[in-house]
């Protein structure tokens, strides 16, 4: 079974800095995705990026970035010049390699982050 | 298409009583799954469907619960004889087969369900 650990339950951080989200996850697979979604107050979770576990280039989308160490098992989030939209619960989730299976998501139990004007 | 649907968006029950959820997925999507999320918790797996086939229960669906997709659009959620447990968001997320590796689900809202 997987399991996915973030460390920090809530994160506040001013406007236009950058912040970063921790996330560790355990599993004997070899062949696996890890995602971040973002669930706004009272909206609906929204992918905020993704990674393939074979691929070693770290993903970026726009002001979204990881840091991707198979090795050490860490997934983290990186935010640069944060907006008071990023206001959000933070989930980090694992999804094993399912072939044609069940594309089942584990997920962390989410870090707060606050966006200070 | 208006996105993922969850109705209700808040339901308070009675403990004992029987509840029924309503997802609506993007119409494309042939896969379709419940998660529940509690307080302080990330949302579990609970169950998912491709197209009317219900493929893989958690163990966490316990008997009171059933979940339906009968003409592999909607999909139901019930949960019988509700207890405080009970308590939580449940989310109903649909992606095309193969795909949400690839691009994520697209969730609902949830569903709040309060057992008092």
């Amino acid at each position: 079974a997987q399991t996915v650990t973030q460390s920090q339950p809530e994160m506040s951080v001013q406007e236009a800095e950058t912040v970063t989200l921790s996330c560790t996850y355990d599993t004997s697979e070899s062949n696996y995705y890890l995602f971040w979604y973002k669930q706004p107050p009272s909206r609906q979770m929204i992918l905020v990026i993704r990674q393939e576990a074979y691929k070693q280039q770290n993903a970026t989308e726009n002001r979204f970035s990881v840091n991707f160490q198979k090795a050490a098992k860490s997934f983290s989030l990186k935010i640069s010049d944060s907006q008071l939209g990023d206001t959000a619960m933070y989930f980090c989730a694992f999804m094993k390699h399912p072939n044609f299976g069940n594309e089942k998501l584990t997920f962390g139990t989410g870090t707060r982050l606050t966006i200070i004007p | 298409d208006t996105g993922v649907s969850q109705d209700p968006r808040h339901k308070i029950t009675k403990r004992g009583q029987n509840v029924t959820f309503r997802c609506d997925p993007i119409s494309e999507h042939n896969r379709l799954y419940w998660y529940r999320q509690t307080l302080g918790q990330g949302p579990e797996f609970l169950t998912y469907f491709q197209n009317e086939a219900q493929l893989e229960k958690s163990r966490l669906l316990s008997d009171r619960f059933s979940a339906e997709r009968p003409k592999g659009s909607f999909s139901t959620l019930e949960i019988q004889r509700t207890e405080q447990g009970d308590s939580a968001m449940y989310l109903c997320a649909s992606s095309l087969e193969g795909t949400g590796r690839y691009y994520g689900y697209t969730f609902g809202s949830g569903t709040r369900l309060t057992v008092v």
